[in-house]
């Protein structure tokens, strides 16, 4: 079935500093891949997305690439703030009719000053 | 605008009440999902209503778990006879589509049970 992993945390690094997080993905056929993001105290918001292959999703600094040959959608970042200390999920969109989401464990990232 | 609403935002439920979760979505939103969130994991799919529809019940872990979607908007999600392995952060999401797509999902901010 379709299933999502993401490296495990807690990420800590220095607020400038750069930033991936890992995920990769099992699935038949193409599916679209998210990343949403968990701020403390806060809901699921979504960060980025990419529908097909080769696709850069983008925002706030943050890009994740959709490579097909590789089933991964890795997340980064050049330069982090204090203020990206968040929980990060990668999820894929079921290929069903319903588009639910699948997602990966989560990932901490916690950035000190 | 509103975004997604739930309720209660904190629930304590002894082994064996029954349990009801409330989900207002975004208005004129054709998709909502429930999803169950255990602690340190991603959140997992439960169930699925296009407008008033159930089209997708597949994740519901037992038949103590029901969910209605009468008129096409507010959702209520209800748990009998709660267990321990109930004890979760249970999200709802609304889309505007009714067709799988890059479509984003506007999460609510959870429902936290806690049973003992």
């Amino acid at each position: 079935g379709n299933s999502v992993t993401q490296m495990e945390g807690p990420v800590t690094l220095s607020e400038e500093a750069f930033l991936t997080i890992n995920c990769t993905y099992t699935a038949t056929g193409y599916p679209s891949l998210f990343w949403y993001v968990q701020y403390p105290g806060e809901g699921l918001q979504l960060l980025l997305k990419a529908t097909k292959a080769d696709d850069k999703g983008s925002n706030k600094g943050f890009e994740a690439t959709y490579r097909k040959e590789t089933t991964s959608f890795h997340l980064e970042k050049g330069s982090v703030q204090v203020s990206d200390s968040a929980v990060y999920f990668c999820a894929l969109s079921d290929l069903s009719n319903t588009g639910k989401l699948i997602f990966g464990q989560g990932t901490t990232l916690q950035v000190k000053p | 605008g509103a975004g997604v609403s739930q309720s209660p935002r904190y629930k304590v439920a002894k082994r064996g009440q029954d349990v009801a979760l409330r989900c207002d979505p975004i208005s004129g939103h054709v998709s909502l999902f429930w999803y169950q969130q255990a602690l340190g994991q991603g959140p997992e799919f439960l169930t699925y209503f296009q407008n008033e529809a159930q089209l997708d019940k597949s994740g519901l872990p037992s038949d103590r778990f029901f969910a209605e979607r009468p008129e096409g908007s507010v959702s209520t999600l209800k748990i009998q006879r709660t267990q321990q392995e109930d004890s979760a952060v249970y999200l709802c999401a609304s889309s505007p589509r009714g067709s799988s797509g890059p479509y984003e999902q506007y999460f609510g901010p959870g429902t936290r049970l806690t049973v003992t």
